[in-house]
């Protein structure tokens, strides 16, 4: 069946270093894909999205990377930071969204 | 503030309790959704409303029973939950149900502790 995971649990990272979390999706009918953080105590927020006829796309520190032969999604953050200690979730959809379990990054001063 | 507000943000309620769980949403969208997050797993999907119609319901036990008045205002209604409900339930909107995404808009959830 559908279905979208990834491929690390946990991510630490040093402040100041880039970061990359992986996802992998199943469904090659999918055509829109997106990357949530969820910080804690909150609902996931919209980070960044790319549909299937792009295969980058890049925002304020933030990149994402869509391989669609294989099937991977990765989001890029550049100079991680504390802030960015978080839950993140990666998202496809073609009629409604299936959400990953989720990779928790860790920024270590 | 994103936009979907949901009240309340905590509950601790006994198995034989009733209560409420209130969203709301000022974007305008159409389509209004309940999620549950329990620890270590995926965002459950449990209920879609397109423009206040039901237009899925995945198998949720009818201990769980949603309501949707208007396309701004989304309840669930519990009763008689197991301890194993206890979750963090997420309320999101979009602009419309299918076709073309905008991504959905979460609330920041209900954190729900069944005792």
């Amino acid at each position: 069946g559908e279905s979208v995971g990834l491929h690390l649990p946990t991510l630490s990272v040093q402040e100041g270093d880039n970061s990359i979390i992986n996802c992998a999706y199943s469904n090659s009918a999918s055509d829109y894909f997106i990357w949530y953080k969820q910080e804690s105590g909150k609902g996931p927020q919209f980070i960044i999205d790319i549909r299937s006829n792009m295969d980058k796309r890049q925002g304020q520190r933030v990149t994402v990377l869509l391989n669609k032969t294989v099937k991977h999604l990765s989001l890029q953050i550049a100079a991680t930071q504390p802030g960015d200690s978080a839950v993140y979730f990666c998202a496809e959809g073609y009629n409604k969204l299936i959400f990953g379990a989720g990779t928790r990054l860790a920024v270590h001063p | 503030e994103t936009g979907v507000t949901q009240t309340p943000r905590h509950l601790v309620m006994g198995m034989t309790n009733k209560k409420s769980l209130k969203c709301e949403q000022h974007l305008g969208h159409n389509a209004m959704y309940w999620y549950k997050q329990s620890a270590k797993k995926p965002l459950e999907l449990m209920f879609v409303y397109s423009l206040e119609e039901r237009v899925e319901n995945n198998s949720v036990p009818s201990r769980f029973s949603p309501e949707c008045p208007n396309s701004s205002h989304l309840f669930l209604h519990l009763h008689t939950l197991q301890p194993e409900d206890s979750a963090l339930y997420l309320c999101a909107s979009s602009p419309t149900e299918t076709g073309e995404h905008y991504g959905y808009t979460f609330g920041s959830g209900t954190r729900l502790t069944v005792v």
